[in-house]
């Protein structure tokens, strides 16, 4: 246990639909990322929080996708309108400062059917 | 830009063997943080070892530890003893200034009983 959680863990729903997924980072760290991975590749970043601002958007993140982070603490990622393209393991980061140790939760699977 | 590069897409040894997983990066700054992350057949991304640039002493944990070479922008893993649970994707990482992770491919270790 890393101490970052996500939830839901898996999710499947049908195209067009939407889909929000949350994370819980480590209380005492001020900056969280989103990152995306499909089978066989390695995470491709999405977006990075420190405290509540959203500091960088990858162009990977299309107008569907929108994140927020709250108060700096728990963050939300939503999909809308997902697409079968969307369909992949969707991660959260964690870094702890200083120091930059980063711990991942164990991300939320995301199947488009 | 930076980058990372893993240059053995799969490896094999057997078990109680000795690995090391192969790892260069490109980049012109000077304090920067490296990684090695573990990710078995569960997705779970598991940080193994870290290391930061500016401490010439080569990190460990336990069973494995790193060979960083700064000038030669190196930063391989050794896994001492392997076991069959070392079975997994390896990913190396690079942390800039800008708190940007920058992945490689991944190796797949395969341990053999």
């Amino acid at each position: 246990d890393t101490g970052v959680s996500q939830d839901p863990r898996h999710k499947i729903t049908k195209r067009g639909q939407n889909v929000t997924f949350r994370c819980d980072p480590i209380s005492e760290h001020n900056r969280l990322y989103w990152y995306r991975q499909t089978l066989g590749q390695g995470p491709e970043f999405l977006t990075y929080f420190q405290n509540e601002a959203q500091l960088e958007k990858s162009r990977l993140l299309s107008d569907r996708f929108s994140a927020e982070r709250p108060k700096g603490s728990f963050s939300t990622l939503e999909i809308q309108r997902t697409e079968q393209g969307d369909s992949a393991m969707y991660l959260c980061a964690s870094p702890s400062t200083p120091g930059n140790t980063i711990y991942f939760g164990e991300g939320s699977w995301l199947t488009v059917v | 830009a930076q980058t990372v590069t893993q240059s053995q897409p799969e490896m094999s040894v057997q078990e109680a063997e000795t690995v090391t997983l192969s790892c260069t990066y490109d980049t012109s700054e000077s304090n920067y943080y490296l990684f090695w992350y573990k990710q078995p057949p569960s997705r779970q991304m598991i940080l193994v070892i870290r290391q930061e640039a500016y401490k010439q002493q080569n990190a460990t944990e336990n069973r494995f530890s790193v060979n960083f070479q700064k000038a030669a922008k190196s930063f391989s893993l050794k896994i001492s003893d392997s076991q069959l649970g070392d079975t997994a994707m390896y990913f190396c990482a690079f942390l800039d200034s800008n708190y940007q992770l920058i992945w490689g491919a991944g190796t797949k270790l395969i341990i053999k009983p």
